[in-house]
């Protein structure tokens, strides 16, 4: 069964303390793992996808990368704004067709 | 351009009651996905159209959940007899990828409240 695990459940920081979030993943075959980010209130709104291990893409203060196991989420020097909750998911094919199943996420507090 | 809409935002019902779950999708997009996400929860997947044809609904939860994308645009996603544990945040999402090769994009979804 595809799996995602994400650590820590919730993350409290200062602004400008940089940390990383986990994500480990099981899954048959990666054809992709994704990043959102979850404001409260509103839809996930789409932050990276990753393809193969090695691969690296960054936005702004975030840069997301990925092994065979597991992929991470680093925020450097974080600002309020980035509060949020981040959420990993897993391209599945399980039953059938395609889908995103997804992690229980991370809560990122950032303090001023 | 629109994102992905969905209404109402807020559904108070009292159990057993019936209720319907709106979603306009991007234009064009020819993947709609319907997610259900719990308090302090990633979302769960539901089910999945392509265009009208709803190619799965492994996650729907039982009997009473049923939805539909008759002209392969606007979709409905119905609750009968609502129960307590079907409150929760429901989701909607299009792709214009019929594979996932394009991000999913998602809306703002409805908090369903069952009393």
């Amino acid at each position: 069964e595809d799996q995602v695990t994400q650590s820590p459940e919730a993350l409290r920081l200062q602004e400008g303390e940089s940390s990383s979030l986990n994500c480990s993943y099981t899954v048959s075959g990666l054809r992709g793992l994704f990043w959102y980010r979850q404001d409260p209130g509103k839809g996930p709104e789409f932050l990276f996808t990753l393809y193969s291990a090695g691969e690296e893409k960054e936005k702004e203060r975030l840069k997301a990368t990925l092994t065979k196991k597991e992929s991470f989420l680093h925020i450097t020097a974080p600002k309020p704004e980035d509060s949020a909750t981040y959420l990993c998911a897993v391209h599945s094919t399980q039953g059938g067709s395609e889908k995103l199943v997804f992690g229980k996420g991370t809560k990122l507090t950032v303090n001023p | 351009g629109a994102g992905v809409s969905q209404s109402p935002r807020y559904k108070v019902a009292k159990r057993g009651q019936d209720v319907a779950l709106r979603c306009d999708p991007i234009s064009g997009h020819v993947s709609l996905f319907w997610y259900q996400q719990a308090l302090g929860q990633g979302p769960e997947f539901l089910t999945y159209f392509q265009n009208e044809a709803q190619l799965d609904k492994s996650g729907l939860p039982s009997d009473r959940f049923f939805a539909e994308r008759p002209e392969g645009s606007v979709s409905t996603l119905k609750i009968q007899r609502t129960q307590q544990e079907d409150s929760a945040v429901y989701l909607c999402a299009s792709s214009s990828d019929r594979t996932l090769g394009s991000p999913l994009h998602f809306g703002n979804g409805t908090r369903l409240t069952v009393t």
